[in-house]
């Protein structure tokens, strides 16, 4: 049973570049959350998303956006980059409840 | 809002010694409360969670106990191994929790000498 995938492992871009990062949750999983960890601090919530709608979202500009597809895997979106956007962006899948199951991340980094 | 304040590390313990890491919340109604391991370059995995007041989790050695009157859920282990050097998170999902992102403190970095 493979667990929460995610691509690619790393990235390097530009200013104002935009960047796509993509997700596949574990199997059976229907809803998929994503977060940002600058380094040296703990994630932070960016939105999540279910039955392909964002149903929450944490404190992100707009510039960030995502999508939810109909097999469950997801997108997350950032437009005019800044060089605070470097950071991990992990993903995250559960099926409903609270307990959510981590992607090993997307190392992106913004020269 | 909802916050999570963990101890700040690095936290330097020889093999075999006792570990406590403190971690205190803040939020309204009854949160469930986790915590989560990262090894260096790997994602987070979750290492024990707790779901309603006096719930002990434990995995691995590690146990943790939902403290409602404190507000806590220190982690604590009473013999470490070089195994267990990692990043150790603190993280809450609110009361009714499942459509909620999880809140996570910035993290304690444990570090076991042989």
């Amino acid at each position: 049973d493979a667990g929460v995938t995610q691509s690619p492992t790393h990235l390097i871009k530009t200013r104002g570049q935009q960047v796509t990062l993509r997700c596949s949750p574990k199997s059976g999983h229907d809803t998929v959350s994503w977060y940002q960890q600058a380094l040296g601090q703990g994630p932070q919530f960016i939105f999540q998303y279910y039955e392909e709608e964002e149903r929450q979202r944490g404190n992100f500009p707009d510039r960030f956006s995502g999508h939810q597809f109909p097999n469950y895997s997801s997108e997350l979106n950032v437009n005019a980059l800044l060089l605070g956007d470097s950071a991990l962006y992990l993903c995250a899948s559960s099926l409903g409840g609270v307990e959510q199951f981590f992607g090993p991340g997307t190392r992106l980094t913004v020269l | 809002g909802d916050s999570v304040t963990q101890m700040e590390g690095p936290v330097t313990l020889s093999e075999e010694a006792c570990l406590t890491i403190n971690c205190t919340y803040t939020a309204t109604g009854y949160p469930s409360l986790f915590w989560y391991v990262q090894y260096p370059g790997e994602g987070l995995q979750l290492l024990l969670k707790a779901t309603k007041a006096d719930d002990k989790g434990s995995n691995k050695g590690f146990e943790a106990t939902y403290r409602k009157e404190t507000t806590s859920f220190h982690l604590e282990k009473g013999s470490v191994q070089v195994s267990d050097s990692a990043v150790y998170f603190c993280a809450l999902a609110p009361s009714g929790g499942g459509a909620d992102g999880l809140t996570f403190g910035k993290g304690t970095h444990l570090i076991i000498q042989p």
